[in-house]
């Protein structure tokens, strides 16, 4: 069975600073989605980035980008330029492409200090 | 467009009675999910659907029924809460992967239920 680790229940990053949320998971796949959300106070669900297992480069978006090691079955997320509005629960989450299903890590609580 | 929505945000009941939670979409997404969230664990997976009409297990379905009669609802049914059951729940939906469409899960905002 698939599972999602994600090792750090809780990060803190100074305003502006660089931090990286480390997450590994489980599969026998091949081809697979790789996920970060982002879930502020306000419960609210965002996705912040996602991973095609086939593509070899990493994926970015805007001060979000993420570090994909399949071998290692390793799919970091970097945050840059962190800001206040960062601080949330962040889940890092896989899916089979044949399947449906979306498997979620426990998440890290990730505090943004001014 | 209003995306995911979620009725009630809010509930609390006694062991023992029952409740409807309601999702619906409007963006003629395939497939929804239910997940419930408790602290330390995440989401997990209670019911999905990929199609009207039709439902499937996730990882914790005990004390849960779904229903999926129109394609832009989803209902979670709880025939007899228990205390065990007080969590957030969240609907999720997205495309099929076999629309050639971005399969990326789309959130509702979440039901806090408390059961007493």
């Amino acid at each position: 069975a698939q599972t999602v680790t994600q090792s750090q229940p809780e990060m803190s990053v100074q305003e502006a600073e660089t931090v990286t949320l480390s997450c590994t998971y489980d599969t026998s796949e091949s081809d697979y989605y790789l996920f970060w959300y982002k879930q502020p106070p306000s419960r609210q669900m965002i996705l912040v980035i996602r991973q095609e297992a086939y593509k070899q480069q990493n994926a970015t978006e805007n001060r979000f980008s993420v570090n994909f090691q399949k071998a290692a079955k390793s799919f970091s997320l970097k945050i840059s330029d962190s800001q206040l509005g960062d601080a949330a629960m962040y889940f890092c989450a896989y899916r089979k492409t044949s399947y449906d299903k979306v498997i979620f890590g426990p998440g890290t609580s990730l505090s943004v200090i001014p | 467009n209003a995306g995911v929505t979620q009725t009630p945000k809010f509930r609390v009941l006694k062991t023992g009675q029952s409740m409807t939670l309601l999702c619906a979409q409007d963006m003629n997404h395939e497939y929804m999910y239910w997940y419930r969230q408790d602290p330390g664990m995440g989401l997990r997976l209670i019911h999905y659907s990929v199609g009207e009409g039709t439902t499937a297990k996730g990882e914790v379905p005990d004390g849960y029924n779904v229903s999926r009669l129109k394609k832009q609802n989803f209902l979670l049914g709880l025939e007899s809460a228990a205390p065990s059951q007080t969590s957030v729940y969240f609907c999720a939906s997205s495309y099929s992967i076999s629309s050639g469409k971005q399969e990326t899960q789309y959130f509702g905002p979440g039901t806090r239920l408390l059961v007493l």
